[in-house]
């Protein structure tokens, strides 16, 4: 699986909109960009995930860049509980999961 | 939906004894299975991936016979720490893939703490 690169963190202001970027330049055509989400000492969350169109849903948007080597994630309004380890995984179809660094995201009232 | 929980959330053991950690997928069939852990600010690591009736591929590195995984029916895997030791104290979180989606969702995660 493509490897990603993620800043190691990020502050953001709450209820302001909250912009995660994410490289993955050498991803190949059959694998998909997917976010996950860990608040501390729980498992991960599933947020979004998309292989070359933008993607919306209740939690976030992301949007993938027509060459897909680089993805951002939106949370449209940021709230205290979204402060939370950011994962972008590149996967294919085997669907195994490699978990990087990730972005630490702090929301600040 | 997709919900995953795993039992226990947390124990506590002495070194030599084994320990049984249950994952079950609570409203989907997951004919996929995963078994993850992670040390103290650290990210996860794959252990071992599990189908439903066969046996478990283990990631390099990850002892088969120390970790053995069962994956019985479509909402139940089951991982066993054998003769647990001090090092083997972490995170130890599952998740469960659909048959038909790509996505994995993930249980609540299980600590163990072995003395």
């Amino acid at each position: 699986d493509a490897k990603t690169t993620q800043p190691p963190s990020m502050d953001c202001a709450e209820g302001r909109a909250a912009n995660l970027p994410c490289n993955h330049s050498t991803i190949s055509g059959n694998e998909y960009v997917y976010w996950y989400r860990q608040i501390h000492s729980q498992g991960p969350q599933y947020i979004i995930h998309g292989l070359k169109n933008n993607e919306t849903n209740e939690m976030a948007s992301l949007i993938i860049t027509e060459d897909r080597k680089s993805s951002t994630l939106i949370l449209p309004h940021a709230t205290l509980r979204d402060t939370a380890v950011y994962y972008c995984i590149a996967s294919s179809n085997d669907y195994k999961l490699s978990f990087g660094a990730g972005t630490t995201v702090t929301v600040r009232a | 939906g997709a919900v995953v929980s795993q039992h226990p959330s947390w124990v506590i053991c002495k070194s030599g004894t084994s320990v049984k950690i249950e994952c079950r997928s609570l409203d989907f069939q997951a004919t996929t299975m995963f078994w993850y852990r992670q040390f103290p600010k650290q990210s996860l690591m794959l252990m071992a991936t599990s189908n439903e009736g066969s046996k478990a591929t283990y990631e390099q590195g990850v002892e088969k016979d120390k970790f053995l995984i069962n994956h019985a029916s479509l909402t139940l895997s089951t991982l066993t720490v054998t003769s647990a030791h001090p090092e083997d104290s972490s995170f130890y979180i599952c998740s469960a893939g659909t048959s038909y989606g790509e996505t994995q969702y993930f249980g609540p995660g299980t600590r163990l703490l072995v003395l």
